[in-house]
């Protein structure tokens, strides 16, 4: 019944490895995102798509990639984990018009050793 | 870009009191303010948002309020309970509907209510 899913909650692993979070919603929202929250609890957009599209790419390394196979789905890829890649990520999605009414997922929480 | 800045960084107070939480922005074309609450372990959650085209909107016991020409918005919570103890985020953006923009949020604020 979650209205918008991440999987998974926790991920810790080593430095260089490639890694990947998943993000479903069951809201019929047209736009997803991807906020990373750092250590600081500082929110900042990475990624937004909207009815698979992308719409804001933010300044982000291009170790992370985007995919979005339909409009309720919407994965982030890592590739070369490096250490402060360690934050907790959030997917998020909104009904009509990007930037509003974001409703956000529980979080995953990266570790890199 | 936009900045969003957010005050104060933690705030207590005694439960039944009221708590006030101030953002100020830098863009002027900014048109939409929205406020979440960010609970331990938890995503942010929306709890009241306002366009720029009015002045104050209220929600039972939270109400915001928006001075475009100082550039600053406000989270107003009155009667205040425990479970109003959370971390919270003010944003801002230009880019409602577009996604020319990003939505910008302040540095947060947690609140504890002492009961």
């Amino acid at each position: 019944d979650t209205a918008v899913s991440q999987t998974p909650k926790y991920l810790v692993t080593q430095m260089g490895n490639d890694k990947s979070i998943k993000c479903e919603q069951n809201l019929g929202h047209d736009t997803m995102y991807w906020y990373k929250q750092d250590s600081k609890k500082f929110l900042k957009i990475m990624f937004s798509y909207n009815n698979k599209e992308l719409i804001i790419n933010e300044t982000v390394p291009n170790r992370f990639s985007p995919k979005s196979p339909d409009k309720a789905h919407l994965n982030l890829h890592i590739n070369s984990l490096e250490l402060g890649d360690s934050a907790v990520y959030f997917c998020a999605s909104s009904p009509r018009r990007v930037n509003e009414k974001l409703f956000f997922g529980s979080g995953t929480q990266l570790s890199v050793l | 870009g936009e900045n969003v800045e957010q005050h104060p960084s933690t705030l207590s107070v005694q439960e039944g009191d009221s708590a006030v939480i101030k953002c100020t922005y830098s863009d002027s074309a900014s048109n939409y303010f929205p406020w979440y609450k960010q609970e331990l372990g938890k995503g942010p959650q929306l709890i009241i948002d306002i366009r720029s085209n009015v002045g104050e909107k209220k929600d039972q016991r939270i109400a915001v309020t928006l001075n475009k020409t100082a550039k600053h918005f406000s989270l107003h919570i009155t009667e205040t309970q425990p479970e109003d103890s959370a971390v919270y985020f003010c944003a801002a953006t230009t880019g409602i509907g577009t996604g020319a923009n990003n939505l910008f949020f302040g540095t947060g604020t947690r609140l504890t209510v002492i009961p």
